[in-house]
């Protein structure tokens, strides 16, 4: 199993609720991400953790709130969203590794949400 | 933190070997090359990666020159499936990030 499952597939949310978008993985990976990717731009970097703890924080407003219960879940909590923040959302696993990067990312299908 | 530079698009007629160049002149001596690609606002899909030696997989071929300051990733054969954004990433030294680059669209022609 290969694969990064990401749920919703589609999110509409107002800008005064809360929701919160889901990653899995079951291929004993340590290092999970969240990327945010704007239409016609690549995928920017959101957050990194690894072995379930944050380790990377590309200075994201607060109203986008990570976490990772365990090692084969991360999730991304959203509250207070402004319409820019509209674009897919991305989630990716590879293996936490010390030494020479040398094993691959796998990325999930995304969240394309919406704010209103 | 994106660290390479790749022409923003490209045409490749089907059938044609497609040649996707990549600049990365401020590579570390650890750091790999990867190489990915993005369908029309799916996940990207990982290619192929290398340190500095010549790579092939079922998908393509990276060619990396001696001094590993750029790559060039070869499609064989390329079809109208591999219409897509190519990323080329350094991996970096530090941490688990890959950080994108700006990509070069390919669009194959029938």
């Amino acid at each position: 199993d290969t694969e990064v499952t990401q749920t919703p597939k589609h999110l509409v949310m107002g800008m005064t609720n809360k929701k919160s978008l889901k990653c899995e993985q079951h291929m004993g990976h340590r290092a999970m991400y969240w990327y945010k990717q704007k239409a016609k731009k690549p995928p920017e970097l959101m957050f990194v953790y690894s072995y379930e703890k944050l380790s990377i924080n590309e200075s994201v407003p607060s109203r986008f709130s990570p976490e990772c219960p365990n090692s084969s879940l991360l999730n991304l909590h959203l509250h207070a969203l402004q319409p820019e923040d509209s674009a897919l959302y991305l989630c990716a696993s590879s293996q936490a590794v010390q030494g020479p990067m040398n094993t691959e990312a796998f990325f999930g299908q995304g969240t394309r949400l919406t704010v209103v | 933190d994106a660290k390479t530079t790749q022409p923003p698009s490209m045409d490749c007629a089907e059938g044609r070997a497609a040649n996707l160049p990549c600049n990365h002149s401020t590579i570390s001596g650890n750091e790999y090359v990867y190489w990915y690609r993005q369908i029309h606002s799916q996940g990207p899909q990982y290619i192929i990666h290398g340190l500095k030696n010549n790579e092939t997989n079922e998908m393509a071929s990276l060619i990396i020159t001696e001094d590993r300051k750029s790559s060039t990733l070869i499609l064989p054969h390329a079809t109208l499936r591999d219409t897509a954004v190519y990323y080329c990433i350094v991996r970096a030294q530090t941490g688990n990030q890959f950080y994108f680059g700006t990509g070069t669209s390919l669009t194959v022609i029938p």
